[in-house]
Protein backbone atom coordinates (compact mmCIF):
# COMPACT_ATOMS: atom_id res chain seq x y z
CA UNK A 1 0.00 0.00 0.00
CA UNK A 2 1.79 3.50 -0.99
CA UNK A 3 -0.66 5.22 0.56
CA UNK A 4 -0.57 7.99 3.59
CA UNK A 5 0.44 6.08 6.57
CA UNK A 6 -0.10 7.44 10.27
CA UNK A 7 1.21 5.82 13.35
CA UNK A 8 0.35 4.63 16.27
CA UNK A 9 -3.29 4.03 15.27
CA UNK A 10 -4.42 4.65 18.83
CA UNK A 11 -3.26 6.79 21.46
CA UNK A 12 -4.59 6.41 24.92
CA UNK A 13 -2.55 8.18 27.53
CA UNK A 14 -3.02 10.28 31.01
CA UNK A 15 -3.55 14.16 31.13
CA UNK A 16 -0.10 15.90 31.61
CA UNK A 17 2.23 13.22 29.40
CA UNK A 18 3.89 14.47 25.92
CA UNK A 19 2.88 11.93 22.93
CA UNK A 20 3.85 12.14 19.58
CA UNK A 21 2.60 11.00 16.45
CA UNK A 22 4.56 9.48 12.97
CA UNK A 23 2.85 10.69 9.57
CA UNK A 24 4.70 9.10 6.31
CA UNK A 25 3.24 10.81 3.26
CA UNK A 26 2.89 9.48 -0.26
CA UNK A 27 6.44 9.50 -1.34
CA UNK A 28 6.70 11.85 -3.98
CA UNK A 29 4.23 14.30 -2.16
CA UNK A 30 6.31 17.42 -1.14
CA UNK A 31 3.07 18.78 0.35
CA UNK A 32 2.09 17.44 4.05
CA UNK A 33 -0.16 18.82 6.62
CA UNK A 34 -1.67 17.80 9.65
CA UNK A 35 -5.26 18.05 10.63
CA UNK A 36 -7.39 17.40 14.18
CA UNK A 37 -10.93 16.03 13.79
CA UNK A 38 -13.25 16.33 17.18
CA UNK A 39 -16.51 13.76 17.09
CA UNK A 40 -19.23 15.59 14.74
CA UNK A 41 -16.87 17.93 13.23
CA UNK A 42 -15.09 18.79 9.94
CA UNK A 43 -11.12 17.86 10.01
CA UNK A 44 -9.53 21.92 11.14
CA UNK A 45 -6.31 22.93 10.08
CA UNK A 46 -3.14 22.51 11.56
CA UNK A 47 -0.13 23.52 9.85
CA UNK A 48 1.28 22.28 6.50
CA UNK A 49 4.72 21.62 5.41
CA UNK A 50 6.43 22.57 1.75
CA UNK A 51 9.19 19.46 1.65
CA UNK A 52 11.06 20.84 5.09
CA UNK A 53 9.87 24.22 5.52
CA UNK A 54 6.91 24.34 8.11
CA UNK A 55 4.70 27.26 6.27
CA UNK A 56 2.11 28.03 7.90
CA UNK A 57 0.52 27.42 11.65
CA UNK A 58 -2.64 27.49 12.51
CA UNK A 59 -3.79 29.46 15.81
CA UNK A 60 -5.31 26.22 17.21
CA UNK A 61 -1.44 25.17 16.97
CA UNK A 62 -0.67 26.10 20.51
CA UNK A 63 3.07 26.29 22.08
CA UNK A 64 2.50 22.56 23.42
CA UNK A 65 1.87 21.57 19.86
CA UNK A 66 5.09 21.00 17.52
CA UNK A 67 5.47 19.58 14.32
CA UNK A 68 8.62 18.68 12.61
CA UNK A 69 9.52 17.46 8.94
CA UNK A 70 13.07 17.23 9.11
CA UNK A 71 14.45 15.92 5.81
CA UNK A 72 11.21 16.70 3.72
CA UNK A 73 9.89 12.93 3.88
CA UNK A 74 8.26 11.69 7.11
CA UNK A 75 6.75 14.26 9.98
CA UNK A 76 6.19 14.00 13.26
CA UNK A 77 3.60 15.89 15.44
CA UNK A 78 4.23 16.15 19.54
CA UNK A 79 1.91 17.54 21.92
CA UNK A 80 3.63 18.07 25.34
CA UNK A 81 1.34 18.50 28.75
CA UNK A 82 -1.28 17.12 27.03
CA UNK A 83 -5.05 17.91 28.50
CA UNK A 84 -8.10 16.08 27.84
CA UNK A 85 -9.47 18.55 25.28
CA UNK A 86 -6.44 17.66 23.11
CA UNK A 87 -8.46 14.46 22.55
CA UNK A 88 -9.81 14.12 18.54
CA UNK A 89 -8.29 12.08 15.99
CA UNK A 90 -5.28 13.67 13.93
CA UNK A 91 -5.35 13.72 10.75
CA UNK A 92 -2.35 13.89 8.34
CA UNK A 93 -2.21 14.48 4.38
CA UNK A 94 -0.30 14.46 1.78
CA UNK A 95 -0.53 16.58 -1.67
CA UNK A 96 2.02 17.07 -4.87
CA UNK A 97 2.94 20.64 -6.17
CA UNK A 98 1.72 20.94 -9.48
CA UNK A 99 -0.79 18.34 -9.05
CA UNK A 100 -4.91 19.04 -8.53
CA UNK A 101 -5.32 20.56 -5.00
CA UNK A 102 -6.39 16.94 -4.03
CA UNK A 103 -5.33 15.99 -0.80
CA UNK A 104 -4.80 11.97 0.23
CA UNK A 105 -5.52 11.53 3.95
CA UNK A 106 -4.03 9.21 6.34
CA UNK A 107 -6.52 6.91 8.57
CA UNK A 108 -5.68 9.41 11.35
CA UNK A 109 -4.09 8.73 14.76
CA UNK A 110 -7.08 9.02 17.69
CA UNK A 111 -5.72 10.15 20.88
CA UNK A 112 -7.38 9.77 23.93
CA UNK A 113 -6.27 11.99 27.47
CA UNK A 114 -7.55 10.46 30.20
CA UNK B 1 -12.42 27.63 11.87
CA UNK B 2 -14.73 25.97 9.40
CA UNK B 3 -16.20 27.82 6.14
CA UNK B 4 -18.60 25.22 5.10
CA UNK B 5 -21.68 24.35 6.29
CA UNK B 6 -23.48 21.62 4.94
CA UNK B 7 -26.93 20.73 4.67
CA UNK B 8 -28.74 18.35 5.79
CA UNK B 9 -26.49 17.68 8.74
CA UNK B 10 -28.23 13.96 8.17
CA UNK B 11 -29.92 12.16 5.66
CA UNK B 12 -31.34 8.60 5.77
CA UNK B 13 -32.57 7.35 1.68
CA UNK B 14 -32.96 3.74 0.64
CA UNK B 15 -31.13 2.16 -1.82
CA UNK B 16 -31.67 3.26 -5.12
CA UNK B 17 -32.92 6.95 -4.22
CA UNK B 18 -30.91 10.13 -5.29
CA UNK B 19 -28.93 11.82 -2.21
CA UNK B 20 -28.09 15.58 -2.55
CA UNK B 21 -26.00 17.40 -0.38
CA UNK B 22 -25.52 21.37 0.09
CA UNK B 23 -22.70 22.71 0.82
CA UNK B 24 -22.31 26.69 1.52
CA UNK B 25 -19.13 28.97 2.41
CA UNK B 26 -18.45 32.32 3.24
CA UNK B 27 -14.90 33.72 1.14
CA UNK B 28 -13.96 33.67 -2.03
CA UNK B 29 -12.26 30.60 -3.39
CA UNK B 30 -10.30 29.08 -5.72
CA UNK B 31 -11.85 25.67 -6.00
CA UNK B 32 -14.33 23.18 -4.01
CA UNK B 33 -13.78 19.77 -2.92
CA UNK B 34 -16.04 16.94 -1.06
CA UNK B 35 -14.63 14.31 0.50
CA UNK B 36 -15.88 11.09 1.66
CA UNK B 37 -15.46 9.87 5.26
CA UNK B 38 -16.17 6.07 6.07
CA UNK B 39 -16.66 4.72 9.82
CA UNK B 40 -13.31 3.90 11.13
CA UNK B 41 -11.21 5.21 7.49
CA UNK B 42 -9.87 8.12 6.25
CA UNK B 43 -10.88 11.23 4.37
CA UNK B 44 -11.01 10.00 0.51
CA UNK B 45 -11.26 12.74 -2.02
CA UNK B 46 -14.52 12.58 -4.31
CA UNK B 47 -14.15 15.39 -6.53
CA UNK B 48 -12.94 18.84 -7.06
CA UNK B 49 -14.99 21.82 -8.94
CA UNK B 50 -12.69 25.14 -9.86
CA UNK B 51 -14.66 28.06 -9.52
CA UNK B 52 -14.89 28.72 -12.85
CA UNK B 53 -16.73 25.83 -13.22
CA UNK B 54 -20.55 24.94 -12.86
CA UNK B 55 -21.00 21.39 -12.97
CA UNK B 56 -18.77 18.62 -13.06
CA UNK B 57 -19.49 15.05 -13.17
CA UNK B 58 -17.75 11.74 -11.91
CA UNK B 59 -19.04 8.58 -12.15
CA UNK B 60 -22.52 9.09 -10.18
CA UNK B 61 -21.42 11.65 -8.54
CA UNK B 62 -22.63 15.29 -9.95
CA UNK B 63 -21.37 18.55 -8.45
CA UNK B 64 -22.09 22.00 -9.04
CA UNK B 65 -21.27 25.59 -8.10
CA UNK B 66 -22.47 28.68 -7.80
CA UNK B 67 -20.01 31.52 -6.53
CA UNK B 68 -22.49 33.93 -6.34
CA UNK B 69 -24.65 32.55 -4.11
CA UNK B 70 -21.10 30.73 -2.40
CA UNK B 71 -22.60 27.12 -2.50
CA UNK B 72 -22.30 23.69 -4.01
CA UNK B 73 -24.22 21.00 -3.94
CA UNK B 74 -23.09 16.87 -4.37
CA UNK B 75 -25.62 14.48 -6.23
CA UNK B 76 -24.92 11.06 -5.41
CA UNK B 77 -27.78 9.12 -8.06
CA UNK B 78 -28.73 5.26 -7.96
CA UNK B 79 -27.28 5.20 -4.30
CA UNK B 80 -25.86 2.20 -2.81
CA UNK B 81 -25.74 1.02 0.93
CA UNK B 82 -21.55 1.02 0.59
CA UNK B 83 -22.45 5.05 -0.29
CA UNK B 84 -23.20 5.67 3.64
CA UNK B 85 -20.51 7.79 5.14
CA UNK B 86 -20.22 11.25 6.03
CA UNK B 87 -19.63 13.70 3.29
CA UNK B 88 -17.69 16.77 3.50
CA UNK B 89 -17.37 20.09 1.68
CA UNK B 90 -13.72 21.42 1.38
CA UNK B 91 -12.82 25.09 0.71
CA UNK B 92 -8.91 25.93 -0.26
CA UNK B 93 -8.14 28.98 1.84
CA UNK B 94 -7.36 31.93 -0.37
CA UNK B 95 -4.50 33.38 1.93
CA UNK B 96 -2.83 30.32 1.58
CA UNK B 97 -3.88 28.57 -1.28
CA UNK B 98 -3.39 25.21 0.08
CA UNK B 99 -4.70 24.01 3.50
CA UNK B 100 -8.24 23.18 3.17
CA UNK B 101 -11.36 24.79 5.63
CA UNK B 102 -13.87 21.82 6.31
CA UNK B 103 -17.29 21.93 6.50
CA UNK B 104 -19.34 19.86 9.59
CA UNK B 105 -20.10 17.22 6.95
CA UNK B 106 -23.52 15.32 6.15
CA UNK B 107 -24.00 11.69 7.48
CA UNK B 108 -25.67 10.16 4.89
CA UNK B 109 -27.34 6.15 5.93
CA UNK B 110 -28.52 4.64 2.49
CA UNK B 111 -30.45 1.11 3.70
CA UNK B 112 -31.33 -1.73 1.33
Amino acid sequence: DTGVSQDPRHKITKRGQNVTFRCDPISEHNRLYWYRQTLGQGPEFLTYFQNEAQLEKSRLLSDRFSAERPKGSFSTLEIQRTEQGDSAMYLCASSLVLALDEQFFGPGTRLTVL
Amino acid sequence: SQQGEEDPQALSIQEGENATMNCSYKTSINNLQWYRQNSGRGLVHLILIRSNEREKHSGRLRVTLDTSKKSSSLLITASRAADTASYFCATDRSNSGYALNFGKGTSLLVTP
